[in-house]
């Protein structure tokens, strides 16, 4: 059984880059069946994608989000990361990290999601 | 990018069939996934590419997908079927989430 964990801090201060990884044990990230995904969700709102990476590196970011983004994977450790930087108290949500089926797209796995809050 | 449009909230008596609707142009042509979210959960995949149910899903959960309209459907509604839903597309340069419908069940 996959499972995913999302590790980083909670707080992030106004202005600062947010930063979380993402360890992914029972099955390995090295797969083209798979895409890596983070998703985000605002209090008492829907769900939104924040971005997308391929074990070889290929990305797809959000165009609202696009120019504030990096995810890198890092297939020695089974892991992949996001990069938020500049952030404002509307980066304030609970992040999750999810894998999908490359092929119809689905989102199979989730991690349990972390809050993170902007604040000074 | 591509928007998913669904209805804030959807209300059905426990017993009877609730259907949430998910609009977007020519989704028909796409493939549509659905999600349960239960307060405090992450999402957990209900339908997959329109109509297919993963293991463990009950077969009161259905799903179908034509013209601009995909449809979430569940048949004899149980309390504990009270969640939001989120419809996904997805193809390899993209992807999207509706904005999420409240099922609660009277």
């Amino acid at each position: 059984q996959v499972q995913l964990q999302e590790s980083g801090p909670g707080l992030v201060k106004p202005s600062e880059t947010l930063s979380l990884t993402c360890t992914v044990s029972g099955g390995s990230i090295s797969t083209t069946d798979y895409y890596w995904s983070w998703i985000r969700q605002h209090p008492g709102k829907g769900l939104e994608w924040i971005g997308y990476i391929y074990f070889s590196g290929s990305t797809y970011y959000n165009p609202s989000l696009k120019s504030r983004v990096t995810l890198l994977v890092d297939t020695s450790r089974n892991q992949f990361s996001l990069k938020l930087t500049s952030v404002t108290g509307a980066d304030t949500a609970v992040y999750y990290c999810a894998r999908g089926s490359s092929y119809r797209g689905e989102v199979d796995f989730w991690g349990q999601g972390t809050l993170v809050t902007v604040s000074s | 990018s591509y928007v998913l449009t669904q209805p804030p909230s959807v209300s059905v008596a426990p017993g009877k069939t609730a259907r949430i609707t998910c609009g977007g142009n020519n989704i028909g042509s796409k493939g549509v996934h659905w999600y349960q979210q239960k307060p405090g959960q992450a999402p957990v995949l209900v339908i997959y590419y329109n109509s297919d149910r993963p293991s463990g899903i009950p077969e009161r959960f259905s799903g179908s997908n034509s013209g601009n309209t995909a449809t979430l459907t569940i048949t004899r509604v149980e309390a504990g079927d009270e969640a939001d839903y989120h419809c996904q597309v997805w193809d390899i340069s993209s992807g999207g989430f509706g904005g999420g419908t409240k099922l609660t069940v009277l």
